[in-house]
C-alpha cells in the first residue's frame, strides 16, 4: 500500500516568508508524528498527534512553528518568518497506534536563502 | 534526558563480511527501540522494531538484540553486500513519552 508522503520534496525561501509543509500518513494510521534533521544535530522530535490533538509539542523551537492536522489524516506544518537556521530536512511518521513502529516520509528539504 | 549514542559513526567492510553495529541508552526505561537505515537524500526505512519485554528481532539477513539493563542494542548484519551501504539509525521509545530519540547513525559503506 501507500506509505507517507510529504509535499513539497524541495521548498526554497527567502527569509522572513511563510512555509507550509504537508504530510500524509499512511491510511490508517492514528499517530503521526514530525521531526527535524540538520546536519549536526541529527534527528529531533517536533511534535506528535493523536488523532487530530497534540499532546507533545515540546520538540518545537519556538513559537513561530506550528502544526495542525485534520480529518485524522493529513498534517501541515507552518513555519513563519523563516530564518537560516531553520534550513534542514523536516521528515513526518506514522504510526498505527502510539508507540508502535514507525514509518517515514521521504521527507522536505528546506532552504532558507 | 535520554542520550542515544552509536560507535562506530562510519565502518567500511570488504563484501561478504559480517558485521555489527553498535548503539547505547542512557536511560533504560524504554517502551521500544526501533532500527532504521537512511538512504543519501532520502526518508528513513524500517528494519526491527523490538519491544522492551523482547531480546532480539530477526528480519532476513539482519538481526537485533536488546540487553535493557545495560543499556545496549546491536544490529548484526550477516553476509553484507553493497546495496546494505547506507546510515543505520538506533532510535528508542522513552518510557512515559511521545517520542523517539535518536542516535546519530553510523554510516556503513560494504566495498565489492
Amino acid at each position: 500500500g501507500a506509505g507517507v508522503s510529504q509535499s513539497p520534496s524541495n521548498k526554497v525561501t527567502e527569509k522572513g516568508k511563510d512555509v507550509e509543509l504537508r504530510c500524509d500518513p499512511i491510511s490508517g494510521h492514528t499517530a503521526l508524528y514530525w521531526y527535524r534533521q540538520s546536519l549536526g544535530q541529527g534527528l529531533e522530535f517536533l511534535i506528535y498527534f493523536q488523532g487530530n490533538s497534540a499532546p507533545d509539542k515540546s520538540g518545537l523551537p519556538s513559537d513561530r512553528f506550528s502544526a495542525e492536522r485534520t480529518g485524522g489524516s493529513v498534517s501541515t506544518l507552518t513555519i513563519q518568518r523563516t530564518q537560516q537556521e531553520d534550513s534542514a530536512v523536516y521528515l513526518c511518521a506514522s504510526s498505527y497506534l502510539p508507540r508502535y513502529e514507525q514509518y517515514f516520509g521521504p521527507g522536505t528539504r528546506l532552504t532558507v536563502t | 534526558k535520554q542520550e542515544v549514542t552509536q560507535i562506530p559513526a562510519a565502518l567500511s567492510v570488504p563484501e561478504g563480511e559480517n558485521l555489527v553495529l553498535n548503539c547505547s541508552f542512557t536511560d533504560s526505561a524504554i517502551y521500544n527501540l526501533q532500527w532504521f537505515r537512511q538512504d543519501p537524500g532520502k526518508g528513513l526505512t524500517s528494519l526491527l522494531l523490538i519491544q522492551s519485554s523482547q531480546r532480539e528481532q530477526t528480519s532476513g539477513r539482519l538481526n537485533a538484540s536488546l540487553d535493557k539493563s545495560s543499556g545496549r542494542s546491536t544490529l548484526y548484519i550477516a553476509a553484507s553486500q553493497p546495496g546494505d551501504s547506507a546510515t543505520y539509525l538506533c532510535a528508542v521509545f522513552q518510557g512515559g513519552s511521545e517520542k523517539l530519540v535518536f542516535g546519530k547513525g553510523t554510516k556503513l559503506t560494504v566495498n565489492p
